[in-house]
């Protein structure tokens, strides 16, 4: 099982609809949660963070649920500049040592 | 604040041959990871520093790949002799101490292609 998964897409949307990204992650230890966004052949970038409380950044809203070991980005009011490649990243312990773990990423293809 | 850089962008060589790529990061950032996008996969860990220490080498596929940070400032990582199957982008980025809670800032990456 990969230790994190999220559905790769593409997800088509027009401009100004509401999209939803989901991710699991496998190890229950992982300690911290983020939404990278990466443009094509570009670095990943970071988005925002996720907690578990819940957490929102204008357009953009992130949810944690620990117990599911679930992860969710939603994104209001689609614009064509959000097309790109969303990665769902955790901090876990895949090695000696902690460090970022990617899922493959879901890409989002805004149209107008 | 400058932030991540790599060098070369881009790379091309032959089967067999060596190849070094470079990280310079944040300033005052002592952590610095490396990490390689093969086509197809996802963004995968190769190692960290800790200044010039390594902290975890777990991510290296094989002991064709050299990486090292002397003086705990910029990093190389060398590839030698080069496999077809080490094309991929290789991305360096850097965090603060706190990392876990803040993520850590990318460069743009190195695309190598081996032919």
């Amino acid at each position: 099982r990969k230790e994190v998964e999220q559905d790769p897409g593409p997800f088509n949307v027009p401009e100004g609809a509401t999209v939803a990204f989901n991710c699991t992650y496998s190890n229950s230890a992982s300690q911290s949660f983020f939404w990278y966004r990466q443009d094509c052949r570009k670095e990943p970038k970071l988005l925002m963070s996720v907690y578990s409380s819940g957490n929102e950044d204008g357009r953009f809203t992130a949810q944690l649920n620990r117990a599911s070991q679930y992860i969710s980005l939603l994104i209001r009011d689609s614009k064509l500049s959000d097309s790109a490649t969303y990665l769902c990243v955790v901090f876990g312990y895949g090695g000696s040592q902690g460090n970022l773990i990617f899922g493959k990423g879901t890409k989002l293809s805004v149209k107008p | 604040e400058a932030g991540v850089t790599q060098f070369p962008s881009h790379s091309v060589i032959e089967k067999g041959q060596t190849v070094t790529l470079r990280c310079d990061p944040i300033s005052g950032h002592d952590n610095l990871y490396w990490y390689r996008r093969v086509m197809g996969k996802e963004i995968k860990f190769l190692l960290h520093f800790v200044k010039e220490s390594k902290q975890d080498e777990s991510g290296m596929p094989n002991n064709r790949f050299l990486a090292e940070r002397t003086g705990g400032t910029y990093s190389t990582l060398k590839v030698q002799p080069a496999e077809l199957e080490d094309s991929g982008v290789y991305f360096c980025a850097s965090s603060r101490w706190d990392r876990a809670n803040y993520g850590y800032t990318f460069g743009s990456g190195t695309r190598l292609t081996v032919v």
